[in-house]
């Protein structure tokens, strides 16, 4: 499975934007670029996914390089719920296949 | 969303002992489920991949024997932990898809080994 490398952590602040960076530079051409967010003590949750064209749902978005060896999540106004550990991942072969988590970015939120 | 539930969502059990946990999925017919690990500050681990009516696919390193995996429904899989032992206490975490949807996790079962 290709791997995923992102900062271990970063900080925010309440009602700002947030920009957590995932560099994939081994992705292939059937790898999906799935994000998944974890809360303490909770399974994580799914936050959203792409192929090769940027996306946007109720939660975030994913703006995808050209070349696709990166991604960014964009929460667009933090919140003190948004802090989590946030795991960008590949999935080879499909939307659906295995999930392998890599370490993730701590995400903390100030008020 | 789609539930995942996971029952029990803690439980203490004595050294020696088997302890089963039940992962369901609530509003949808899951064709796959994987079972995850997590240890303190660590990141999810990925133990098995369960398909319904077959044999689970264990990740290299995972003791077959020891982490007893069945699928006998499309909405239910459960992980039997046998003669659980104190380095088994873990954060367990199920997850269960469909075809073309994301992945749903339960809400985790934490287990300590006494």
């Amino acid at each position: 499975d290709a791997k995923t490398t992102q900062p271990n952590s970063m900080e925010s602040n309440e009602e700002e934007p947030v920009h957590l960076p995932c560099n994939h530079s081994t992705i292939s051409g059937t790898d999906y670029i799935h994000w998944y967010r974890q809360l303490p003590s909770q399974g994580p949750e799914y936050v959203i996914h792409g192929l090769t064209s940027n996306v946007n749902n109720r939660m975030a978005s994913l703006a995808i390089a050209e070349d696709r060896k990166s991604s960014t999540l964009i929460l667009h106004r933090a919140t003190l719920r948004d802090a989590a550990v946030y795991y960008c991942i590949l999935s080879r072969g499909g939307a659906t296949n295995k999930l392998i988590f890599g370490t993730g970015t701590l995400l903390a939120v100030q008020p | 969303g789609a539930v995942v539930s996971q029952h029990p969502s803690w439980v203490i059990c004595k050294s020696g002992t088997s302890v089963k946990i039940e992962c369901r999925s609530l509003d949808f017919q899951a064709t796959t489920m994987f079972w995850y690990r997590q240890f303190p500050k660590q990141s999810l681990m990925l133990m098995a991949t369960s398909n319904e009516g077959s044999k689970a696919t264990y990740e290299q390193g995972v003791e077959k024997d020891k982490f007893l995996i069945n699928h006998a429904s499309l909405t239910l899989s459960t992980l039997t932990v046998t003669s659980a032992h104190p380095e088994d206490s873990s954060f367990y975490i199920c997850s269960a898809i469909s075809q073309d949807t994301e992945a749903f996790f339960g809400q985790g079962t934490r287990l300590t080994v006494v």
